[in-house]
């Protein structure tokens, strides 16, 4: 079946420095491609998607690229602030719409000033 | 546009007591999704409703169940509660598998 394999945390980095967190797939077909983020105490906020190979979603400074050669989705930003501190969550859906959302197992982010 | 709104947000019970999470989707949605995030693990995908129909369910035991009315509004029932099951619980969204929206959760605590 489908999988997501995300690099395992946490991640502590100090302000300003550069992000990346790793992403990997499996999946038949032409999937859809997600990070989620969740910030303490709360639930899930999608932060960025793609849908097609090549496509780049971005959103608050963060980026990511999908990359059916490599079947990677990396989470980029370029320079971190506090508040991203946060746990990210990549995720996939096949392209039928039968089957719910597939998470990989999250990074906790600790960004310190 | 509300979103996905889940409720109640804490919820104590004792061991063995049932507990009952409901969640109403966004307003054209579907699709109920239930997902269990244990502390320190990711998500578990717990149940599937779509149409009124249970879709897909995860590797969990029978006594979480739940059910989809007419609305689409959802409830996820867990009989015989055991400490293990303390967790947040996400509900989510979507038509057709699209515009997946999260709930901020239920924070269930058993003691």
């Amino acid at each position: 079946g489908d999988s997501v394999t995300q690099m395992e945390g946490p991640v502590t980095l100090s302000e300003e420095a550069c992000l990346t967190i790793n992403c990997t797939y499996t999946a038949t077909g032409y999937p859809s491609l997600f990070w989620y983020v969740q910030y303490p105490g709360e639930g899930l906020q999608l932060l960025l998607k793609a849908t097609k190979a090549d496509d780049k979603g971005s959103n608050k400074g963060f980026e990511a690229t999908y990359r059916k050669e490599t079947t990677s989705f990396h989470l980029e930003k370029g320079s971190v602030q506090v508040s991203d501190s946060a746990v990210y969550f990549c995720a996939l859906s096949d392209d039928s719409g039968n089957t719910p959302l597939v998470f990989g197992k999250g990074t906790r982010l600790s960004v310190i000033a | 546009e509300a979103g996905v709104t889940q409720s109640p947000t804490h919820l104590i019970k004792t061991r063995g007591q049932q507990a009952t999470l409901r969640c109403s989707p966004i307003s054209g949605h579907t699709s109920v999704y239930w997902y269990q995030q244990a502390l320190g693990l990711g998500l578990q995908f717990l149940l599937w409703y779509d149409e009124g129909e249970e879709r897909n369910r995860g590797n969990f035991p029978p006594r979480f169940s739940g059910r989809q009315f007419p609305n689409y509004s959802s409830e996820l029932n867990v009989n015989a509660l055991e400490l293990e099951d303390s967790a947040l619980y996400l509900c989510a969204s979507s038509y057709r598998g699209h515009g997946y929206t999260f709930g901020s959760g239920t924070r269930l605590t058993v003691v």
